[in-house]
């Protein structure tokens, strides 16, 4: 089982719908967990990092849940210039290793 | 500031041949990470440093990867000898500190593709 899972879509959706990707990672030690965003053919840039119960900027919401060991990302009114490949990643404190998940694909239709 | 910076961004070559990836992190970043991506196996740390010393090699794939970084400003990941399966993007990556909450920035990538 990989430490860190996603479903890899890809989700097609209208603009403004709103639409969220879940995560989970296996390794209950992990601390600290992040989204990027990846356009084709270009390099990984943070979105917005998670550190407890989750937290929101502007149309983006990162949730975290230690329980189920999964974590979310919900956008809201997406817009066109919202596709591209979200990637999830966990940290464990102590190791300085990030590891990711192989990343959702999300097309946003006009 | 510039980023990262990665050379060359593109290398096409035959299998048996050295490779040699180059990576100029952000200044005063004091971590250097290699990452490898493909379309099998997603993202994968293969290495990193700390104010220039290896502290983690455990994802370099076998004795073919090495990776240098002789100074603060310069790393590099070298294939020898490089074979079809190496062919990949590879990214190198800063941060300012290694805590794990700390924002790696990536480089552009270099595509290499191994005939």
């Amino acid at each position: 089982r990989k430490e860190v899972e996603q479903d890899p879509g890809p989700f097609n959706v209208p603009e403004g719908a709103t639409v969220a990707f879940n995560c989970t990672y296996s390794n209950s030690a992990s601390q600290s967990f992040f989204w990027y965003r990846q356009d084709c053919r270009k390099e990984p840039k943070l979105l917005m990092s998670v550190y407890s119960s989750g937290n929101e900027d502007g149309r983006f919401t990162a949730q975290l849940n230690r329980a189920s060991q999964y974590i979310s990302l919900l956008i809201r009114d997406s817009k066109l210039s919202d596709s591209a490949t979200y990637l999830c990643a966990g940290g464990v404190a102590g190791g300085f290793k990030t590891i990711f998940g192989a990343g959702t694909r999300l097309f946003v239709k006009a | 500031d510039a980023g990262v910076i990665q050379s060359p961004r593109h290398e096409v070559t035959e299998m048996g041949q050295e490779v040699t990836l180059r990576c100029k992190p952000i200044s005063g970043h004091d971590y250097l990470f290699w990452y490898r991506q493909t379309m099998m196996r997603g993202l994968e740390l293969l290495i990193y440093f700390n104010n220039n010393v290896p502290i983690d090699d455990s994802g370099m794939p076998e004795d073919r990867f090495s990776a240098k970084m002789p100074n603060a400003s310069f790393s590099t990941l070298k294939i020898q000898p490089s074979e079809p399966r190496d062919s990949a993007v590879y990214f190198c990556a800063s941060s300012l500190a290694g805590g794990i909450q700390e924002t790696q920035y990536f480089g552009p990538g270099t595509r290499l593709l191994v005939l």
